[in-house]
């Protein structure tokens, strides 16, 4: 069965800073990826996807993922991070052997200093 | 912009009362889903509908229930409430696409957070 890691539970940095979250998946063939972001007393929105084509994948708000199939990562980086990007973020990858279905991952908590 | 609306933020029920969560949509999306969050383990999938009338389950349904008698609406039930199903409770939707309906987006609301007794 497919299911996705994300090593750092929480993490802290300052702004301005940069930034980059972890996401490993495990899944035999070709994965669809996704990156969603969930801001206090909000539900999840899609920060980007991969599906296919180039590795690098930009994203809203700066964003950007990049597919790494040796390594089987999707890891979420910013240049720089701003105080509004304080959130949970969440790697999911898209399923198809049983039934369609996206599988998330636990959740990153990421905290940022002024 | 789509629209998931959620009909409480907060719940606070008995043990063994039922409880109806309900979540509308505005897109006219086919794909409606009940996730529910608890740290540390994501959001893992309750039930989830491809059409009117239409339900599956997902990886933990046992306890609860779901209806879809329209379109844009989307019932999650629990039949008895248990203290083990206190949590947040987030639907989505999407569009249809079959065959492709894990590249599809999920629009999420912004959730209701139930605390049973």
């Amino acid at each position: 069965a497919q299911s996705v890691t994300q090593p750092d539970i929480h993490i802290t940095v300052s702004e301005g800073a940069s930034l980059e979250l972890r996401c490993n998946y495990s899944y035999g063939a070709t994965p669809y990826l996704f990156w969603y972001v969930q801001s206090p007393g909000q539900g999840l929105q899609l920060l980007l996807k991969y599906f296919s084509g180039d590795t690098l994948v930009q994203g809203i708000k700066g964003f950007e993922a990049e597919f790494k199939r040796s390594q089987s990562s999707f890891n979420l980086r910013k240049p720089s991070v701003h105080w509004s990007d304080a959130a949970e973020y969440f790697c999911a990858v898209g399923e198809t052997t049983s039934y369609d279905k996206v599988i998330f991952g636990p959740g990153t908590s990421l905290s940022v200093i002024p | 912009d789509v629209k998931v609306t959620q009909s409480s933020r907060y719940l606070v029920k008995r043990t063994g009362e039922k409880v109806f969560l309900e979540c509308v949509q505005d897109m006219d999306h086919e794909n409606m889903f009940w996730y529910r969050q608890d740290p540390g383990l994501g959001l893992r999938l309750i039930y989830f509908s491809y059409d009117v009338k239409m339900k599956e389950k997902g990886d933990i349904p046992e306890g609860y229930s779901v209806s879809r008698e329209k379109k844009e609406r989307f019932s999650l039930i629990l039949e008895s409430a248990s203290t083990n199903q206190t949590s947040m409770y987030l639907c989505a939707s999407s569009l249809s696409q079959q065959g492709a309906r894990v590249r599809e987006t999920q629009y999420f609301g912004p959730g209701t957070r139930l605390l049973v007794l």
